[in-house]
């Protein structure tokens, strides 16, 4: 049984770029979230999918986007990259809204 | 404004002893309380959540504890193990347990042989 899987595992951008980061979420989970964890911190929620809608979102900027698709999948999309976003973006999943969240491996994106 | 605050950065026990982590939160609108263990390179893997309408939760080794008047609960780990070496993370939500979490900013446990 697969659990959340993230690609890629490692990518490097320059500023002002954009960028795609996906995620499949455990096999029968259909809520997908997104956290970006900065370096010695705790990971910040970013938003959260559900039915291919965003249903929550943390304090993020429009230029973070996100897409979810009929088959639960999801994507990250940010824009006009800065220094700042370099961190590793965690994808969450859970079974429903009342059970806990599992986490991905995440993507480490770096800025130059 | 930080809402869940976890002061001691790190914690050093050794091998067999009890780890005990604490966590503060700010926020009264968090009704449930997850922890997290996350090995270096590997996501956050879920060790155990409790609901403000109890006060403990156990699962094997792992016990929390929830003082809501105090805003302050805690994860007790016993008998501590090697492979209990990771950095834990308290987190919280309001309303359900697959709500957005809020983190606060982990403990580095290291378990001495």
């Amino acid at each position: 049984d697969a659990g959340v899987t993230q690609s890629p595992t490692h990518l490097i951008k320059t500023r002002g770029q954009q960028v795609t980061l996906r995620c499949s979420p455990k096999s029968g989970h259909d809520t997908v979230s997104w956290y970006q964890q900065a370096l010695g911190q705790g990971p910040q929620f970013i938003f959260q999918y559900y039915e291919e809608e965003e249903r929550q979102r943390g304090n993020f900027p429009d230029r973070f986007s996100g897409h979810q698709f009929p088959n639960y999948s999801s994507e990250l999309n940010v824009n006009a990259l800065l220094l700042g976003d370099s961190a590793l973006y965690l994808c969450a999943s859970s079974l429903n809204f009342n059970q806990p969240q599992h986490f991905g491996d995440g993507t480490r994106l770096s800025i130059l | 404004d930080q809402q869940v605050k976890q002061n001691s950065p790190s914690l050093s026990v050794q091998e067999g002893r009890i780890s005990i982590l604490n966590c503060d939160y700010t926020n009264s609108m968090f009704d449930y309380f997850l922890w997290y263990k996350k090995y270096p390179a590997e996501g956050p893997t879920f060790l155990i959540s409790i609901s403000s309408i109890k006060d403990k939760n156990e699962d094997g080794r792992f016990t929390v504890f929830l003082n809501k008047s105090a805003k302050h609960l805690s994860l007790h780990i016993v008998p501590s193990q090697p492979g209990d070496s990771a950095v834990y993370f308290c987190a919280a939500s309001e309303g359900a347990a697959g709500n957005k979490l809020t983190f606060g900013g982990g403990t580095r446990v290291l378990v001495k042989p």
